[in-house]
């Protein structure tokens, strides 16, 4: 079983500032998943990367998978108030999430 | 269909009481996945199935939960004799998956919310 470490675990920071977020395996994944939980409602995939050394962008949002598909980043530019929530990732080889980063952006 | 649906969303019950839970994925994904969830950790994985077949069971699963699905369509959860320790949050998520190839692209349901008293 693969373990996914995601830090950090918390973060607070205020609106429009600059943030990046790691997830982090010793196992290599074919594609690896990055979703967003709020409150009571279910985790929201975000993207997928699946390519050593790729880099996805949505929006303010940037994505990089690690040239050794080993790990991740996301980094928000310019937060906002609507991107607080719960950053997952989850690799594809089996079912497992990290435990996310708690990310909550103050106006 | 507009995606994963679950019901109940709320349930609040007694401890020892057996409770069933609901999913009803999107229906051309023949991936479905359970996942429990408490406060402040990601999603833990408790068993998935491959239309009918189910291929994989977490060691949290324990023998007083089961899974169905019956007909390849939705599925249920049911905890038997619940405890105070199984109040959390139950996800279940589908996909669409090609033979026993990797899972990717999951999609979530609500969720539902077991407060065991």
């Amino acid at each position: 079983t693969q373990l996914l470490e995601q830090s950090p675990q918390f973060l607070s920071i205020q609106e429009g500032e600059n943030l990046t977020v790691y997830c982090n395996s010793s196992s290599v994944f074919s594609s690896l998943q990055w979703y967003r939980q709020e409150p009571g409602e279910g985790p929201v995939l975000l993207v997928t990367v699946v390519t050593g050394g790729e880099v996805k962008k949505l929006k303010r949002l940037t994505f990089q998978f690690g040239d050794a598909r080993k790990d991740s980043s996301l980094h928000i530019t310019a937060a906002q108030t609507g991107d607080t929530g719960l950053y997952l990732c989850a690799g594809d080889n089996d079912m497992r999430f990290g435990a996310g980063t708690r990310l909550t952006v103050k106006p | 269909d507009t995606g994963v649906s679950q019901d109940p969303r709320h349930k609040i019950t007694k401890r020892g009481q057996n409770v069933t839970f609901r999913c009803d994925p999107i229906s051309e994904h023949n991936r479905l996945y359970w996942y429990r969830q408490t406060l402040g950790q990601g999603p833990e994985f408790l068993t998935y199935f491959q239309n009918e077949a189910q291929l994989e069971k977490s060691r949290l699963l324990s023998d007083r939960f089961s899974a169905e699905r019956p007909k390849g369509s939705f599925s249920t959860l049911e905890i038997q004799r619940t405890e105070q320790g199984d109040s959390a949050m139950y996800l279940c998520a589908s996909s669409l998956g090609l033979g026993l190839g990797p899972t990717t692209e999951q999609f979530f349901g609500p969720g539902t919310r077991l407060t065991v008293l």
